[in-house]
């Protein structure tokens, strides 16, 4: 079955600066790739995702890219704000396969100071 | 629109006992799916729903059992309580089960 692995466990940044999670899976048939920010306490928020068509996806301060052929996507964020801080799981599935299920990482803690 | 809604929001049990979760998707959305998360790791899945039937199921024992109702909502049974079934319980609602899926707030239940 599909395996995900995400790097690194903790990052922290300083206000202003970028921070990159990177993401690898085992599954060459899984063709979507979400990104989750949970904050304490809170359910996962879908904030940004990106299909196996797609090299790379923006929106706002935010950026996905995928590399098919190495099987790794990352997650980019730009200009990063204290409220930023929270912890990201990648995920990877087969959408479009009726019952597929999200396969995680383990999740990357993400502390930006001011 | 309101997002997924769970209750009850936490919950402690004592080992042994069975409890039932409950869910429901957003308005609109036909599938419901089921994650354990575990302090410190990613969600792990257990259940996927869609108009009423079993679609998927993840690497669960058969004391975890779930239903969804003809109002897309569903509930998650745990049945003979162990203390490793201490976990956040997340449900996910999508449109059709292969698209985006948006997480509930969670239930946190202990079992002592």
């Amino acid at each position: 079955g599909e395996n995900v692995e995400q790097h690194p466990s903790t990052l922290s940044v300083q206000e202003g600066d970028s921070a990159v999670i990177k993401c690898t899976y085992s599954d060459s048939a899984s063709n979507y790739f979400p990104w989750y920010k949970q904050e304490l306490g809170k359910g996962p928020q879908l904030i940004i995702d990106i299909r196996s068509n797609v090299g790379e996806k923006k929106d706002q301060r935010i950026a996905v890219t995928l590399n098919k052929t190495a099987k790794h996507f990352s997650l980019h964020i730009t200009e990063t704000q204290p409220e930023d801080s929270a912890v990201y799981f990648c995920a990877a599935s087969r959408s479009g396969q009726a019952g597929t299920a999200l396969i995680f990482g383990k999740g990357t803690t993400l502390s930006v100071s001011s | 629109d309101a997002g997924v809604t769970q209750s009850p929001t936490h919950l402690i049990k004592t080992r042994g006992q069975h409890v039932t979760l409950r869910c429901s998707p957003i308005s609109g959305h036909k599938s419901v799916s089921w994650y354990q998360q575990v302090l410190g790791q990613g969600p792990q899945f257990i259940f996927q729903y869609y108009e009423k039937e079993e679609r998927g199921r993840g690497n669960f024992p058969d004391r975890f059992s779930a239903r969804q109702f003809p109002n897309y909502s569903s509930e998650l049974n745990v049945n003979a309580l162990l203390l490793g079934d201490s976990a956040l319980y997340l449900c996910a609602s999508s449109v059709d089960g292969v698209g985006e899926q948006y997480f509930g707030p969670g239930t946190r239940l202990t079992v002592t």
